[in-house]
């Protein structure tokens, strides 16, 4: 499985746009990027799911560059609601089983 | 409404009395999991299920059992339980194995072992 970095922490003015970058140096050519949101006592959520160049949905979209050793997960005009913690994940179609979700990155958007 | 459902939500025992957290899923899908959440520690996986009587380990199985008899319910079992399994619990669900599949997610249970 390729691992994955993420910042800590994040925060933001409601109303910017949020940039979230996560690294993903030893991406196999299989691997997709998957994003998953995570509200306090909530299980987490399906946010966006990328192979390459730039994903969007109506939630948010994903950006990733030729070489897919990053991607970044953009949030347009943030409210307090978006606070959440954001995972990573990256992984293929098939024959890696156990799920890693890691620490994620925990958003706080500042009214 | 397509869900994964968990029984209880909350609850809280005494050391080594045995208990089941059950989870199920309406979407007929064939693979399962169940992580638990601690703070600074992120999700991890304990155990997971690629389909009705195979199960497997995840990165944290010790002190739990699981069963998967049906396709749609797949029990956490902790035979005799101990204060440092006192976690939030998720089950999961997705239609087959893979991190490219969308994971659904059920409500939680937060365990308390006193």
């Amino acid at each position: 499985l390729a691992k994955t970095t993420q910042p800590i922490s994040m925060d933001s003015y409601e109303g910017q746009e949020v940039n979230i970058t996560c690294s993903h140096n030893n991406i196999a050519t299989n691997d997709y990027i998957t994003w998953y949101q995570q509200f306090p006592s909530q299980g987490p959520r399906f946010i966006i799911q990328g192979y390459k160049t730039k994903v969007t949905n109506e939630v948010a979209s994903l950006f990733i560059p030729a070489d897919r050793k990053s991607s970044t997960l953009s949030l347009p005009r943030v409210s307090l609601s978006d606070t959440a913690v954001y995972y990573c994940l990256v992984g293929d179609t098939g024959g890696n089983e156990k799920l890693t979700f890691g620490t994620g990155t925990r958003l706080t958007i500042i009214p | 409404e397509a869900q994964v459902t968990q029984n209880p939500r909350y609850l809280i025992t005494v050391t080594g009395k045995k208990l089941t957290v059950t989870c199920s899923q309406n979407m007929n899908h064939e693979y399962m999991s169940w992580y638990r959440q601690d703070p600074g520690l992120g999700l991890r996986q304990i155990y997971y299920s690629m389909n009705v009587e195979v199960t497997d380990k995840g990165d944290v199985p010790e002190g739990y059992k699981v069963s998967r008899k049906e396709k749609r319910n797949f029990p956490l079992i902790l035979e005799s339980p101990s204060p440092n399994q006192t976690s939030l619990y998720f089950c999961a669900s997705s239609l087959y194995a893979g991190q490219h599949h969308e994971q659904f997610f059920g409500p939680g249970t937060r365990l308390t072992v006193l």
